[in-house]
């Protein structure tokens, strides 16, 4: 059963314009958010997080939305470069608990057009 | 970042024999380390999870008398393919975090087995 879901397999946006990924999950008791991101026949790497203390986090150009009551997030990308093209992971988790595994979604290849 | 370091990146090995993937916490100390395996336009999946000086915890359909997991020092855990064969190649991932904090990946690891 996939706890965490994203729906859009792809996405292709103009440089310069923002890029909206989002992010669905069912399980309640996660309250940490992360996404990543993921080249070809590379791991993944952190992009920006979030808690669920918290409904908006910022970091440059990106920046995570968290609505608890809906258990949907996004990543927005503003303005968005050719390479952000990349495939983009959320990963939920509940954070309380130590060393807890991180629940992944199939992820959105994000086309960036120059 | 953090540097979490993944080797080898790439490994052909024959029917029948054994791989070794290495990942290391190069920066800091890695309560928890984490197996994954992507097949291709897939989620990462959790094959394992394991904290430091503790056997491993498989996740459901993981055989854990062929993906062996070693963790023996806050900075090193080793997946060892036993016995590999033509479906398990796939591109494994390791992760590690420090208590509660984000993960860090390895560049990952593509096994084909010929």
């Amino acid at each position: 059963d996939q706890q965490v879901k994203q729906n859009s397999p792809s996405l292709s946006v103009q440089e310069g314009r923002i890029s909206i990924l989002n992010c669905d999950y069912t399980n309640s008791m996660f309250d940490y958010f992360l996404w990543y991101k993921k080249y070809p026949a590379e791991g993944p790497t952190f992009l920006i997080s979030i808690s669920s203390i918290k409904d908006k986090n910022e970091d440059g150009r990106f920046t995570v939305f968290l609505n608890k009551s809906a258990k949907h997030l996004s990543l927005h990308i503003v303005p968005s470069q050719p390479g952000d093209s990349a495939v983009y992971f959320c990963a939920a988790s509940p954070y309380q608990e130590t060393g807890n595994q991180f629940y992944f979604g199939t992820g959105t290849s994000l086309t960036v057009i120059p | 970042g953090a540097v979490v370091s993944q080797h080898p990146s790439r490994v052909i090995c024959k029917s029948g024999t054994s791989v070794k993937i290495e990942c290391r916490s190069l920066d800091f100390q890695a309560t928890t380390m984490f197996w994954y395996r992507q097949f291709p336009k897939q989620s990462l999946m959790l094959m394992a999870t394991s904290n430091e000086g503790s056997k491993a915890t498989y996740e459901q359909g993981v055989e854990k008398d062929k993906f062996l997991i070693n963790h023996a020092s806050l900075t090193l855990s080793t997946l060892t393919v036993t016995s590999a064969h033509p479906e398990d190649s796939s591109f494994y991932i390791c992760s590690a975090r420090f208590l509660n904090t984000e993960a860090f990946f390895g560049q990952g690891t593509r096994l084909t087995v010929v």
